[in-house]
């Protein structure tokens, strides 16, 4: 069974600080690790995933993500927030590298981020 | 590219009543949709997976007979909540997926929210 954790239901940071949001995941398989992010009224966007090779994953707008097997996490970070970062982010975890018929995609509860000028 | 969308973004309605929910992939031909649902503060949960032409696939505990899909386009998909009760109150979220270099990314949609009176 898989599932994830997004510590902290809201974040908040002020403009030009960094950004970090915490992601735990449980797998009894190797994961495929995934963030999304919902900006208000869009679907949800794919931020960066983490499949196989390199741990440390970089993604759009700057975000990246370090799968750490050690601690089973893959949290994301930001070395400094911008206004337009202010959005929903989602973790989620895969059997498969898409998360697709072949293998669900877990999600976490998510994290709400704002970005305080 | 690779946008879809969903109608209606709100619905209010009826206990008793039916609702249908289309999801559509604006500008790729999608194999396979998913529909999932996201409670409040909670994480989206994946209710079924339909392949265009045959019939869904949903997960435990979703009753096939509430929660009608229909694929029977490439590009539509639909999703109709029968006997609404105040209970099937939620946000539904619908993401399609094609091949693309081999794997299958899923495209989400912005979703739809439900409250049924």
């Amino acid at each position: 069974a898989q599932s994830v954790t997004q510590l902290g239901s809201h974040v908040s940071v002020s403009e030009g600080a960094l950004v970090l949001l915490r992601c735990n995941y449980s797998s009894s398989v190797p994961p495929y690790l995934f963030w999304y992010v919902q900006y208000p009224n869009q679907g949800l966007q794919l931020l960066l995933k983490y499949t196989t090779g390199a741990t440390l994953v970089k993604g759009i707008n700057g975000f990246e993500a370090e799968f750490k097997k050690s601690e089973t996490s893959f949290h994301l970070t930001k070395p400094s927030a911008h206004m337009s970062d202010a959005a929903e982010y989602f973790c989620a975890v895969s059997r498969t590298p898409y998360g697709g018929s072949q293998g669900n995609l877990i999600f976490g509860k998510g994290t709400k981020l704002s970005v305080k000028p | 590219g690779a946008v879809v969308s969903q109608h209606p973004s709100r619905v209010i309605c009826k206990s008793g009543t039916s609702v249908k929910i289309e999801c559509r992939s604006l500008d790729f031909q999608a194999t396979t949709m998913f529909w999932y649902r996201q409670f409040p503060k909670q994480s989206l949960m994946l209710m079924a997976t339909s392949n265009e032409g045959s019939k869904a696939t949903y997960e435990q505990g979703v009753e096939k007979d509430k929660f009608l899909i229909n694929h029977a386009s490439l590009t539509l998909s639909t999703l109709t909540v029968t006997s609404a009760h105040p209970e099937d109150s939620s946000f539904y979220i619908c993401s399609a997926s094609f091949l693309a270099g081999g794997g299958n990314e899923q495209f989400f949609g912005p979703g739809t929210r439900l409250t049924v009176l």
